[in-house]
């Protein structure tokens, strides 16, 4: 089984700030199989990238999605105040999809 | 719209049974898998296991395997996830969610709102 492994656990930013978060995978998984979600405190987890780099419905481009191999990158290129989330990479296998720990983004 | 609505939250007692129900609307039911994910408090998410409402296909991760029984009625659009026998540690919150493979990749695109089960001791 593949293991996600995300990087920082939280990240203390300003508004305006660009945000760098990572996933690294245990071993090389195809970039279409590699989801990014956003949770809001009390809320459901979303869809923010499918295939690693496809923005969901309603994702601002402030938001894009990189990586392949092992190493994938969530950016936020100018962090607002309502970005304020855990966010989470998942990566799809046969009938295994398993989660990465997560990273909590705090606005200071 | 499409959309999952899960069942309200539940509170029982260890050694009790329970099962929470994840009805789709707005898509084929059919069509699509649902997955079920679990939340415990202050923590992060875990991938329970699948279903293909279509002909019942069911698959465990290895971690819930034997633990909960995951299971489907395609004439009323629901998927359920069951315990027979609740412990404290089942405490926590249930997402069921859709899994889609497009042209764009993997993604779980809708969600339920999650439900809430409080298993005393």
């Amino acid at each position: 089984e593949i293991a996600l492994t995300q990087s920082p656990a939280t990240l203390s930013l300003s508004p305006g700030e660009k945000v760098t978060l990572s996933c690294r995978a245990s071993q090389s998984i195809g970039s279409s199989f590699l989801a990014w979600y956003q949770q809001k405190p009390g809320q459901a987890p979303r869809l923010v990238f499918y295939g690693s780099s496809s923005r969901a419905t309603g994702i601002p481009d402030r938001f894009s999605g990189s990586g392949s191999g092992t190493d994938f990158t969530l950016t936020i290129s100018r962090l607002e105040p309502e970005d304020l989330a855990v966010y989470y990479c998942q990566h799809y296998g046969s009938s295994l999809a398993p989660f990465g720990g997560g990273t909590k983004v705090e606005i200071k | 719209e499409v959309q999952l609505v899960q069942s309200e939250a539940e509170v029982k007692k260890s050694g009790e049974s329970l099962k929470i129900s994840c009805k789709g609307s707005g898509y084929s039911f059919t069509t699509y898998w649902v997955a079920w994910v679990r939340q415990m408090p202050g923590k992060g998410l875990e991938w329970m296991g699948i279903i293909y409402p279509g002909d019942s296909d069911t698959r465990y991760s290895p971690s819930f395997q034997g633990q909960v029984t995951i299971s489907a009625d395609k004439s009323i659009n629901t998927a359920y996830l069951q315990w027979s026998s609740l412990k404290a540690s089942d405490t926590a919150v249930y997402y069921c969610a859709r899994p889609r493979h497009t042209t764009k990749g993997f993604g779980m695109d809708v969600w339920g709102q999650g439900t809430a089960v409080t298993v005393s001791s």
